[in-house]
């Protein structure tokens, strides 16, 4: 998708190891989110962004860590590797300025923890 | 608390029959929404959205949809279903004050020839 850049689109870990997925727009966009997607399960919330410096939980976010640096970037971090986050995840930009609601979704990143 | 409910994880319809996916949501402020089909092994592909003014959305592909505030919903239709359809949908709400998107569980539609 225009504007959003996610990578990697593939990795393989084993358990324990910490990995990063990164995310970054260049839309200006105030609004960031991470999402990951499970069969039967839809998008998932994990942790979301409301500008630089800012943070919050969202539906899943246990054993993911965020930060927001600048308003480009938004990593997600796992920092030791479970099977359970075996899954495709999703990063999102958004912009809410003159009631538009501009949607851009990364291309996924496809994860297996063994 | 915002929240989106997906009516029926399967819907399964004939070739040219009428299409209706069901989505309820909450919000504490006016919502914006969205529905997105997913074909498989790809990534999301808009269809349509509501922010403000008209209710009823027209999409692409056929698909429309409409904002019934009194009702909380935002059901998806397509008056002719065509094979090609078969895919996943999801809806989704976003606070217009938080940037916060939640998405529905999905809806697998199947189209039987």
């Amino acid at each position: 998708n225009a504007g959003v850049t996610q990578t990697p689109k593939f990795q393989v870990l084993k358990t324990g190891q910490s990995m990063t997925l990164q995310c970054a727009q260049d839309m200006n966009h105030e609004y960031m989110s991470w999402y990951r997607q499970d069969p039967g399960m839809g998008l998932r919330l994990i942790h979301y962004s409301v500008g630089a410096g800012i943070t919050d939980q969202g539906e899943v976010p246990n054993g993911y860590n965020v930060s927001r640096s600048t308003t480009e970037d938004f990593p997600l971090r796992l920092l030791s590797a479970a099977p359970s986050q075996t899954s495709v995840y999703f990063c999102a930009s958004i912009g809410l300025a003159g009631n538009t609601g501009e949607l851009f979704f990364g291309e996924g990143s496809r994860l297996t923890v063994l | 608390a915002q929240s989106v409910t997906q009516l029926g994880s399967h819907v399964s319809v004939s070739e040219g029959a009428l299409v209706l996916l069901r989505c309820n949501y909450s919000s504490s402020v006016p919502p914006y929404l969205f529905w997105y089909v997913q074909y498989p092994n790809q990534g999301l592909q808009l269809l349509l959205k509501y922010t403000t003014g008209a209710t009823l959305v027209k999409g692409i592909n056929g698909f429309e949809a409409e904002f019934k505030k009194s009702e909380t919903s935002f059901h998806l239709t397509k008056p002719s279903a065509h094979m090609s359809d078969a895919a996943e949908y999801f809806c989704a709400v976003l606070s217009s004050n938080t940037g916060k998107l939640i998405f529905g569980q999905g809806t697998t539609l199947q189209v039987k020839p």
